[in-house]
């Protein structure tokens, strides 16, 4: 079976980093997402790691370790409009473009 | 910025009933989507649509479900009889193709509440 695990909820100060972690347990893995979703939303694209290493997207980065089935999404200068929710989603099959998406990790950030 | 529009925002239906939710997915966009998520849960794919053609299904996606995009812009869910486990957002999503190593990023519509009483 498909298996994302992220955490169900953090807390972090405005103007801090935080760092929202995923690991993977799936039958095939073609990328890992990052995905925002603010109360009430649509979930909004934020990032994609296909290959190992660092990607930075202004004030977001998203590390990939496909070796140890992990990565995370890195916040940094929090402002209080993060705070959203959080999904870490895989792309699990060559012939497959359909997600399999973690539970979402709740970002709270407080002045 | 190109957005993909879902109607209605919100639409509440007996149990038993039939149920259409309309998409306008994104002009150029060549895959189409449908998302599901219950209340305070994670997103669930329903099923995957390209070329006119279902391409993948879930589990969640049995014969009271079906997806049809009649006229090259519009894309629609039916649920045929409603039952209340169906009460969750749908979301409807598009991407465009995709680079073998580049992005798979979808862009969502802001999504339909099915209420199913």
């Amino acid at each position: 079976g498909q298996s994302l695990e992220q955490p169900s909820e953090v807390t972090a100060v405005e103007g801090a980093i935080v760092q929202i972690n995923c690991t993977y347990q799936t039958s095939g893995f073609y990328g890992l997402s990052w995905y925002q979703q603010h109360d009430g939303g649509a979930p909004t694209f934020l990032s994609y790691n296909g290959l190992d290493g660092l990607e930075e997207t202004g004030r977001f980065s998203s590390f990939l370790s496909r070796s140890d089935s992990y990565g995370y999404l890195l916040l940094q200068e929090l402002q209080m409009k993060d705070s959203a929710s959080y999904f870490c989603a895989v792309r699990d099959g060559a012939g497959s473009y359909q997600l399999t998406f973690g539970k979402g990790t709740k970002l709270s950030v407080i002045p | 910025e190109p957005e993909v529009t879902q109607t209605p925002s919100h639409q509440v239906t007996q149990m038993g009933q039939e149920v259409i939710l309309r998409c306008v997915p994104i002009s150029n966009h060549l895959y189409f989507y449908w998302y599901r998520q219950i209340l305070g849960q994670k997103v669930e794919f329903l099923v995957s649509f390209y070329n006119n053609e279902i391409s993948e299904k879930s589990e969640i996606f049995d014969d009271q479900f079906s997806v049809e995009r009649p006229d090259g812009s519009n894309f629609t869910l039916k649920i045929r009889s409603t039952k209340l486990e169906d009460s969750a957002m749908y979301f409807c999503a598009s991407r465009r193709r995709g680079q073998l190593t580049g992005d798979y990023g979808y862009t969502f519509g802001s999504g339909t509440r099915l209420t199913v009483v």
